[in-house]
């Protein structure tokens, strides 16, 4: 039974560009969460798909996307890249009627 | 809004001894609780969770966890440490407001297993 999976692994960037990070659910898991954990803190909340929309939204700005696919793969896009944006991504994936998030093994972002 | 306190960003035991990890929550409705590991250059792991069954919550590789409601607290033990403990520890609460489940970390725990 596979996991969730993340790509690509490893990112580089530079300020002011765009990125997008890909992320594959557990198996029969249809909802999806995105996570920032910046250098020795703890995951801050995204946002959340389920059924191809967004459901929740934590404090992050705009420029931070996001999308599901029917398959229930989902995409995070970040525009216009800061130094800040520097951080480790996660990618969750749970079933809806249950509370236990599956972590993938994260998209560490380097922005230059 | 949810939120939780992990005290204490690093703590060091000695391989056998006892280990407890602290952590309080602030909850206007009955929280859902969650311990995940993380290893170096890796995603999180689930360890245990409290889903108001139970008040004591038993995990993987021995860890267990319990509720207290009067104390706020939810906390991490594990009787004897093994050196494969030595990771990051974080606690979460679960907001499922609006349908969602969203995770609401501490800023996480610093484990030293030392010979």
């Amino acid at each position: 039974d596979a996991g969730v999976t993340q790509s690509p692994t490893h990112l580089i960037k530079t300020r002011g560009q765009q990125v997008t990070l890909r992320c594959s659910p557990k198996s029969g898991h249809d909802t999806v969460s995105w996570y920032q954990q910046a250098l020795g803190q703890g995951p801050q909340f995204i946002f959340q798909y389920y059924e191809e929309e967004e459901r929740q939204r934590g404090n992050f700005p705009d420029r931070f996307s996001g999308h599901q696919f029917p398959n229930y793969s989902s995409e995070l896009n970040v525009n216009a890249l800061l130094l800040g944006d520097s951080a480790l991504y996660l990618c969750a994936s749970s079933l809806t009627s249950y509370n236990e998030q599956y972590f993938g093994p994260g998209t560490r972002l380097t922005v230059t | 809004a949810q939120s939780v306190t992990q005290l204490g960003s690093h703590v060091s035991v000695s391989e056998g001894a006892l280990v407890l990890l602290r952590c309080n929550y602030s909850s206007s409705v009955p929280p859902y609780l969650f311990w995940y590991v993380q290893y170096p250059n890796q995603g999180l792991q689930l360890l245990l969770k409290y889903t108001s069954a139970a008040t004591l919550v038993k995990g993987i590789n021995g860890f267990e966890a319990e509720f207290k409601k009067s104390e706020t607290s939810f906390h991490l033990t594990k009787p004897s440490a093994h050196m494969s403990d030595a990771a990051e520890y974080f606690c979460a609460v679960s907001d499922r407001m609006g349908g969602g489940n969203k995770l609401t970390f501490g800023t996480g725990t610093q484990l030293k297993v030392e010979l």
